[in-house]
């Protein structure tokens, strides 16, 4: 079984500073985590995900995200905020990378950038 | 198709009525996904096709709900007798062995039950 911790449903930040989106994972299984990006009245967009290897993930738009293992989290960052990245934010997390990987969600992180 | 199409956009239904959620998946896209998503919460899944198979139907919170891809392409999600906690977006996912089963998913269908 999984789950996920999304810490923070909402975060407001300046434009050009530091974005950072805090996730952690529970899983009983090596996890693949997902960061996806939702805009109003839009699906899902994909921005990034992990499955094995390097732990830190480059992403879309300027996000990366690192996976640390001992701390079971999976946080979101990017140098500088941009005015188009106001949008809500979903950690995922699966227990496998094939063709049934149900995707179990966080509760969403909503970023608001000031100008 | 480009893209991962969901109809209708928006419903409305009076409680206790029968409505139908449609899934028009990009072409080819072997799975097949349901998730449902409650107002400020993240997607919760509740079904999964391969094909015409439905391999995974563990997250469908009752038996109102039931979902249909007869010809493995695109998917029904049929819910009878709605209730007022059945409001939420609805929304479709599918992918193939191409791109590592990532997920495209549609814009969604946004259910609001009276």
């Amino acid at each position: 079984a999984q789950s996920v911790t999304q810490l923070g449903s909402h975060v407001s930040v300046s434009e050009g500073a530091l974005v950072l989106l805090r996730c952690n994972y529970s899983s009983s299984v090596p996890p693949y985590l997902f960061w996806y990006v939702q805009y109003p009245n839009q699906g899902l967009q994909l921005l990034l995900k992990y499955t094995t290897g390097a732990t830190l993930v480059k992403g879309i738009n300027g996000f990366e995200a690192e996976f640390k293992k001992s701390e079971t989290s999976f946080h979101l960052t990017k140098p500088s905020a941009h005015m188009s990245d106001a949008a809500e934010y979903f950690c995922a997390v699966s227990g496998s990378g094939a063709a049934g990987n149900k995707l179990t969600f966080g509760g969403g992180t909503r970023v608001l950038v000031k100008p | 198709g480009a893209g991962v199409s969901q109809s209708p956009r928006y419903k409305v239904a009076k409680r206790g009525q029968d409505v139908a959620l449609r899934c028009d998946p990009i072409s080819g896209h072997v799975s097949l996904f349901w998730y449902q998503q409650a107002l400020g919460q993240g997607p919760e899944f509740l079904t999964y096709f391969q094909n015409e198979a439905q391999l995974d139907k563990s997250g469908l919170p009752s038996d109102r709900f039931f979902a249909e891809r007869p010809e493995g392409s695109v998917s029904t999600l049929k819910i009878q007798r709605t209730q007022q906690e059945d409001s939420a977006v609805y929304l479709c996912a599918s992918s193939d062995r191409d791109r590592g089963y990532e997920q495209y998913f549609g814009p969604g269908t946004r259910l609001t039950v009276t």
